[in-house]
């Protein structure tokens, strides 16, 4: 069946520690989004890609870094500088102006 | 800028009553498009419906309808009869096709159904 797995679905960082979300998708979908959700502050985008090898910033990229290197797989880092990482991140795939399908989210928590 | 205002942060409806999930957005592209999802409480964003900028016909499926106001800048969502299944988070988002097809989301409503 096709569309987006995310893993790990729970991950426990510490202090100062860079940790890496993965997000696979096997839709052939061009487009992928990575977004943040914090209670009461809905969905926010910390980068996007519409193409391989290129992406772009959203709204909170600071402390995040991304690569798209193959079209199925868009990972996201979270690095020591992102100060309160503690958040559930949502991947998403799109294909051209359709809808967006979600895969099932990572739930960071800092130790 | 572009921004997506859900300015219901929580609605709490008894079943079987009809509730209206209000979203506003700003932006100055002339070609865009809106959506609505459910969050059930797994976190699995779920697709509901999509509509462009340049189709402002309202749309019903099932007990679900939506009515989109380019005047108001406005895409309203309303559940008839409502069940305790229908008790989500639901998020209005605008997709910028001239900029890169940036999806930005709104803060999101809690809906809660109780029977």
């Amino acid at each position: 069946d096709g569309g987006i797995t995310q893993s790990p679905k729970y991950l426990f960082r510490k202090e100062g520690q860079n940790v890496t979300l993965s997000c696979e998708q096997n839709l052939n979908h061009d487009a992928m989004y990575w977004y943040r959700q914090d209670p009461g502050q809905g969905l926010r985008l910390i980068y996007y890609s519409q193409i391989v090898n290129d992406f772009q910033k959203g709204d909170i990229a600071e402390g995040y870094s991304v690569s798209r290197e193959k079209k199925e797989s868009f990972p996201l880092t979270v690095t020591s500088a992102q100060k309160n990482p503690t958040a559930f991140y949502l991947c998403a795939s799109t294909r051209g102006q359709h809808e967006a399908f979600f895969g099932q989210g990572t739930r960071l928590t800092v130790v | 800028a572009q921004k997506v205002t859900q300015a219901q942060t929580e609605i709490s409806v008894v079943e079987k009553e009809d509730v209206t999930l209000d979203c506003v957005y700003e932006t100055r592209d002339t070609t865009y498009y809106l959506f609505w999802y459910k969050q059930p409480p797994s976190g699995e964003l779920v697709f509901l419906i999509r509509r462009n900028s340049f189709d402002e016909q309202n749309e019903i499926s099932g007990r679900y309808s939506w009515n989109f106001q380019k005047s108001t800048s406005s895409f309203n969502f309303t559940i008839t009869a409502s069940q305790v299944v229908d008790s989500a988070v639901y998020f209005c988002a605008l997709r910028r096709v001239e900029y890169g097809n940036k999806l930005v989301f709104g803060a999101g409503t809690i809906l809660r159904v109780k029977s």
